[in-house]
């Protein structure tokens, strides 16, 4: 079964520094998006993104993360000046439809600022 | 008033048991339901849809009651590997596609 890649599994990052989350999603889906998931709470929307721009994002989503779909197939999130508050998991999704079907994801990268 | 509700829980079964977990969600415009569950420290994983006439899929039976805005996840049979965390995921209709989770209710199953 066709499945969403993430990279790396873990990522540990001083404060202040960027991170790149990478991701490929299956293949022949259309929408990618990603979430995060701080320790011990939900799962929050991010961002999603369809051809080729970001179509929804959260109040989260500021200025310091961007989305990029630099070659065709690597999704990817950049988060710039990290606090200490993004330590979280970040998972990327993929779907071919962006309403009522479900997504699949990604086994998340873990994301440790210290 | 939290947008998407659920009981935390843990709820704690005997194998073999039925339990059964209810989601409220606050936006009557939703549209779209789903299941979700997770293990620890992993990704989501969908279980199942939600329509409106309600779905079987084996031991797992899922509701939908759009008057009282609330859907439901019954699980019959109850084995070990079930504990998790049962995610419920809404989407809005229209041109604006947020999903929005709840917090999770939490499932042990003991021998």
């Amino acid at each position: 079964e066709p499945e969403v890649t993430q990279t790396p599994s873990h990522q540990v990052t001083q404060m202040g520094q960027e991170v790149i989350l990478r991701c490929v999603p299956i293949s022949n889906h259309l929408y990618f998006y990603w979430y995060r998931q701080i320790l011990g709470q939900k799962v929050e929307f991010l961002v999603s993104f369809y051809n080729n721009e970001i179509s929804e994002k959260s109040e989260i989503f500021d200025d310091q993360f961007s989305v990029e779909r630099p070659d065709g197939s690597n999704f990817t999130l950049k988060i710039r000046s990290t606090k200490l508050e993004d330590s979280a998991m970040y998972f990327c999704a993929s779907g071919w439809e962006n309403s009522n079907q479900p997504q699949h994801f990604g086994d998340g990268t873990r994301l440790s600022i210290l | 008033r939290k947008e998407v509700e659920q009981d935390p829980g843990p709820f704690n079964v005997p194998e073999g048991a039925t339990v059964a977990f209810n989601c409220t969600y606050s936006n009557s415009a939703s549209q779209s339901f789903f299941w979700y569950r997770q293990d620890c420290r992993k990704e989501p994983k969908l279980l199942m849809s939600v329509y409106s006439s309600g779905n079987e899929d084996g031991r797992f039976t899922a509701q939908l009651n759009r008057a009282s805005q609330y859907i439901s996840l019954l699980i019959r049979d109850s084995k070990l590997s079930d504990s998790a965390t049962y995610l419920c995921v809404v989407l809005l209709s229209g041109g604006s596609y947020i999903p929005t989770f709840g917090r999770g209710t939490s499932l042990i199953v003991h021998p």
